[in-house]
Parts: structure tokens; sequence; C-alpha cells
């Protein structure tokens, strides 16, 4: 079976372009996590959905941060402008029902 | 103060050993508690859950102590293979948030 699955793997950028990460969650799940995992804070949750809709976004850093989740297969996470600190691995995660999350292999990004 | 901490370690113990690691938790009305494992450059992994009275799993054992607001793990006869980082995570009840300690490193040496 196909987990969750992420792209870009990895991205390099320069501050001040935008950036947008994918994710695709396991099928039939029905919760959607974005988190982050920097060394100094650790994995950080950014985001979830239930259904497609955004439950709870208290973890988004900052109004650059936005993301979405269009239908029941898709997600992205937009960083617009983009900064250095904005560096991190971001993870995309998917659960069903009360069971705990399943991470993709994450998104390494680099902001020059 | 975090909501869940952890050592960060490194622990290093050599092949054999038995090592454990704690991890404590701020808010009383967490509900639910798991083990997960990462490896350098991965994604992480579920190890095990933390059920109240305590659970094994072939040479892993979690416990959870309510009172002290702790969890831990501990992981008998290490194998150079259980080298990772070991992250606590913790959730309140009637939410989905995970929330996640920093990690704790282990190098099992040979």
């Amino acid at each position: 079976d196909a987990g969750v699955i992420q792209s870009p793997r990895h991205e390099v950028t320069e501050m001040g372009q935008e950036v947008t990460l994918r994710c695709k969650p396991i099928s039939g799940h029905d919760y959607l996590f974005w988190y982050r995992q920097t060394m100094m804070r650790g994995l950080e949750l950014l985001i979830y959905f239930n259904n497609n809709v955004p439950i709870d976004d208290s973890g988004m850093p900052e109004d650059r941060f936005s993301a979405k989740m269009p239908n029941a297969s898709f997600s992205t996470l937009k960083i617009q402008p983009s900064e250095p600190r904005d560096s991190a691995v971001y993870f995309c995660a998917s659960s069903s029902g009360l069971r705990i999350p399943y991470f993709g292999p994450g998104t390494r990004l680099l902001v020059l | 103060r975090k909501e869940v901490e952890q050592d960060p370690g490194p622990f290093n113990v050599p092949e054999g050993a038995t090592v454990a690691f704690n991890c404590t938790y701020s808010n009383s009305a967490s509900q639910s508690f798991f083990w997960y494992r990462q490896d350098c450059r991965k994604e992480p992994k579920l190890l095990m859950s933390v059920y109240s009275s305590g659970n094994e799993d072939g040479r892993f054992t979690a416990q959870l102590n309510r009172a002290s607001q702790y969890i831990s793990l501990l992981i008998r006869d290490s194998k150079l293979s259980d080298s990772a980082t070991y992250l606590c995570v913790v959730t309140t009840s009637g939410t989905y948030k995970y929330i996640f300690g920093t990690g704790t490193r282990l190098k099992v040496l040979a």
C-alpha cells in the first residue's frame, strides 16, 4: 500500500520566493496534519484538517504560511514570501479517525 | 514550560545494555501517549502506544505514571539497530493534536 506521499523531497530556494509543498495522504484517511521539524524546536504541528476542513491552524507561524486541502487526496502548504528561518523539514501525516498519524518522508526546505 | 519534555541525550550505550528514557508532560488532561522512533533523515514512525497498566513489546517496555506526569521507555538487550531518536508523543482528550517531544538520541555502540 502506498504511504503518505510528499513532493518535492528537497527544495532549495532564495529568500522572497514562493514555496509550495504537496501532500497526498493515505487513501481513506480523514485527518491530515502538517508538521515542521527543526533541531531547535523539534516537531511542531502547524495545521490539521478533518474531511478537508481546517480544524486548527494555531500552529501556523505567520500569515506567510497558508494551507489548503481542496479534496481528500491532496493538500498544499505554501510559504510566500519565504525566509531563511523557514528552513526545516516539513512533514505531512494522515490518520484514520482516532488512530495514530502516519508520516510522509518529508520535504527538506532550504531558504537561502 | 514545554508541553512535552525529553532529555535530548545522546545516550551512548554498549550493545546488550539496558537503557531507559523518561518524558514528562505538563497537561494533566493528556489522554493518550505514544513512543515514536525516528532514524536519521527519515520520518517518525510509531514504536508503541503506552497504556495505563504498562505494556511490553519484545525488548521494549513502556510505562505511564499519571501522578507524576511522565512516561518511560525501557529497552533491554540493546542492538546496534536501536540507534535512533525516540520521540515521546502526547494527545489531549477531545483533540487530534499530537504533541511531540524534541526526542532523545540513542547510540548503541559495538
